[in-house]
Order: C-alpha cells, then structure tokens, then sequence
C-alpha cells in the first residue's frame, strides 16, 4: 500500500519568511496530493492540491510543486504571518480509489 | 450545510466499557471515513465506505473496533471493550464521488476520546 513519509516534523520561522514542507510517496499509481491545515484543537481543512499532470500549482502565497519522477511533492508558504501556524499534512491518493495516506504532519510556528 | 457532524465531542470512559462515537456525512457524499489521530501516529484511516458499503477495514486496529453505515446520514465506531491505548482524536469524513473532481474530505470536528 501507499506509503507517505513527511519531513520535517516541526518548523520555525520568523514571520515574514518562507517555509516548505516536503513529502515522499511509494506508490507511482498514485496521482492525487493534496495538502490540509490543521489549527490547534480544529479539524483538518484543505488548502490546496494537486493532480499528477500538474507540475506546480499556486493559491496567493501558498504553492505546491510536485515531482512525479522522483515521487516527492512540496508545500512552499511564503511571507508567513503568525495565523499561518498550524500542523500541515500532506496525502496521496491512489488513481481508482478514494482513501487518501497522510503524512504524519509538521508542526509550523511562525512567530512574530 | 452543517458540515460532517460528530457526537460526542469529547468521551472520558473507564478501561473495559464500550465507546460509541458518532457521526452524520454531509448530505449527497458517497463515501465516509474513519480515522485516528494521536501525536504518535498522526492520522490513520481505519475504514471507510462507499454508498454505506465497508470498502477498507484493513486500518482498523483489532477486533475491538467496529463501524457499521446502517443509512447513507449516519454511521458509528464502536470500540469494545475499550483500553487507554485507544486514547485519541477520531474524525469523521465525507467526500463526494471523485469522478474528474477531486473528492475533497470533509471532516468533523472530531471526538476526542479518553480511556482511563
């Protein structure tokens, strides 16, 4: 099965400044990554995705890149502000399934 | 849309007694799902259906744990008899059939359960 391996598990920034999570998947037969946000005691929200037929897609500062070859997909934030801080997971989903495998989430602080 | 609504939202319960958790799918999703969330191992599926049918159990943990989707608006975890190991965050979530859309989760606010 799927496997997701998610690095790093905590990231601090100072506000202003760029952070990237990356992401690692086993499977080549999956072709769906999207990203959720989770703030403290909340529930996950997604905040953007990408398909497999897509290099790089971008929300306003938020960016995901991913690299089908290598199996390895980005989040970049730029011009982090303090809201920004949260746990951030990544997942992917195989092509004809529904489930998705989540990385095991890094923790952003973003301080002022 | 109210959302994936989860009951109870938080469960104190003593090792040995049943925990039933709760949850109602936002109104026209195919498909809902169960996981787990500690710090340890982050958020684990432990089943999922499809149009009230299990598809994947292979995530849940032992025979302990049970889910059943009796209607399209309501399925329930069970967890008999319960340990302190099973303390967690369990959420519920709903999605609508993929086809060429994405098939975004949409999750509950979670119930968070403690085993003493």
């Amino acid at each position: 099965g799927e496997n997701v391996e998610q690095h790093p598990s905590t990231l601090s920034v100072q506000e202003g400044d760029s952070a990237v999570i990356k992401c690692t998947y086993s499977d080549s037969a999956s072709n769906y990554f999207p990203w959720y946000k989770q703030e403290l005691g909340k529930r996950p929200q997604l905040i953007i995705d990408i398909r497999s037929n897509v290099g790089e897609k971008k929300d306003q500062r938020i960016a995901v890149t991913l690299n089908k070859t290598a199996k390895h997909f980005s989040l970049h934030i730029t011009e982090t502000q303090p809201e920004d801080s949260a746990v951030y997971f990544c997942a992917a989903r195989e092509e004809g399934f529904q489930k998705l495998v989540f990385g095991t989430g890094t923790r952003l602080l973003v301080s002022p | 849309d109210a959302g994936v609504i989860q009951s109870p939202r938080h469960e104190v319960t003593e090792m040995g007694q049943e925990v039933t958790l709760r949850c109602k799918p936002i109104s026209g999703h195919d498909y809902l799902f169960w996981y787990r969330q500690t710090m340890m191992r982050g958020l684990e599926l432990l089943i999922y259906f499809n149009n009230n049918v299990p598809i994947d159990d292979s995530g849940m943990p032992e025979d302990r744990f049970s889910a059943k989707m009796p209607n399209a608006s309501f399925s329930t975890l069970k967890i008999q008899p319960s340990e302190p190991r099973d303390s967690a965050v369990y959420f519920c979530a709903s999605s609508p059939t993929s086809g060429s859309a994405t098939g975004e989760l949409f999750f509950g606010e979670g119930s968070r359960l403690t085993v003493l």
